[in-house]
């Protein structure tokens, strides 16, 4: 039972343009979401987060909006650039899981020069 | 500030072998985590340390996996013996938990463990 979810194992966009990943979330008792980024032989690299009395947190370019209501979260990116290639993914916790982190299957972005 | 190291960086053994990871965590960092990624799949934590206390280890598979943390500081994850299921990445990461205050989990660059 996948409690975290991100539907798109990939997604290709052009440099320049957004790119908007996805996530969804089935326990209602997360409170605090995350992103991660991660290039290939290295580990996961703390990219950006949310709370849930937030719907909305920017940091530059990377921007993550949470919709409690539908149990979703998107990370968009503005402008891609091609060192943004790398897989990403969200992560959520709160509730009994406490600070346990459980992990979406992640998301390889493309970004195309 | 140095971040979360991890040795040795890749391992490959024969089943049934045993095999061993090392895990040095941010300096300050009271919580340690092991995690295992499978191909295609997010990280799933295996065991968390709140200082030397193993306080969430309900995802290790205690058959075969034993960790520990000694002086709260270093820790090791062991597999005795490896199966060919147990090629993944082992991730180990750290934070500070301060009361219900948590901060953000860092990871080192994981060990890439192939059992053949």
């Amino acid at each position: 039972d996948q409690q975290v979810k991100q539907n798109s194992p990939s997604l290709s966009v052009q440099e320049g343009r957004i790119s908007i990943l996805n996530c969804d979330y089935t326990n209602s008792m997360f409170d605090y979401f995350l992103w991660y980024k991660k290039y290939p032989a290295e580990g996961p690299t703390f990219l950006i987060s949310i709370s849930s009395i937030k719907d909305k947190n920017e940091d530059g370019r990377f921007t993550v909006f949470l919709n409690k209501s539908a149990k979703h979260l998107s990370l968009h990116i503005v402008p891609s650039q091609p060192g943004d290639s790398a897989v990403y993914f969200c992560a959520a916790s709160g509730g009994n899981a406490g600070n346990m982190l459980t992990f979406g299957g992640g998301t390889r972005l493309m970004v195309k020069p | 500030e140095a971040g979360v190291v991890q040795s040795p960086r890749y391992k490959i053994i024969e089943k049934k072998q045993p095999v061993a990871f090392w895990c040095n965590p941010i300096s300050g960092h009271n919580t340690l985590y092991w995690y295992r990624q499978n191909l295609g799949q997010g990280p799933e934590l295996l065991i968390r340390y709140e200082n030397e206390e193993a306080v969430d280890d309900s995802q290790l598979p205690k058959d075969r996996f034993s960790a520990e943390r000694l002086k709260g500081v270093d820790s090791t994850l062991k597999i005795q013996p490896a199966e060919l299921g147990d090629s993944a990445v082992y991730l180990c990461a750290s934070s500070l938990v301060r009361g219900s205050f948590i901060e953000t989990q860092y990871f080192g660059p994981g060990t890439r463990l192939l059992v053949l």
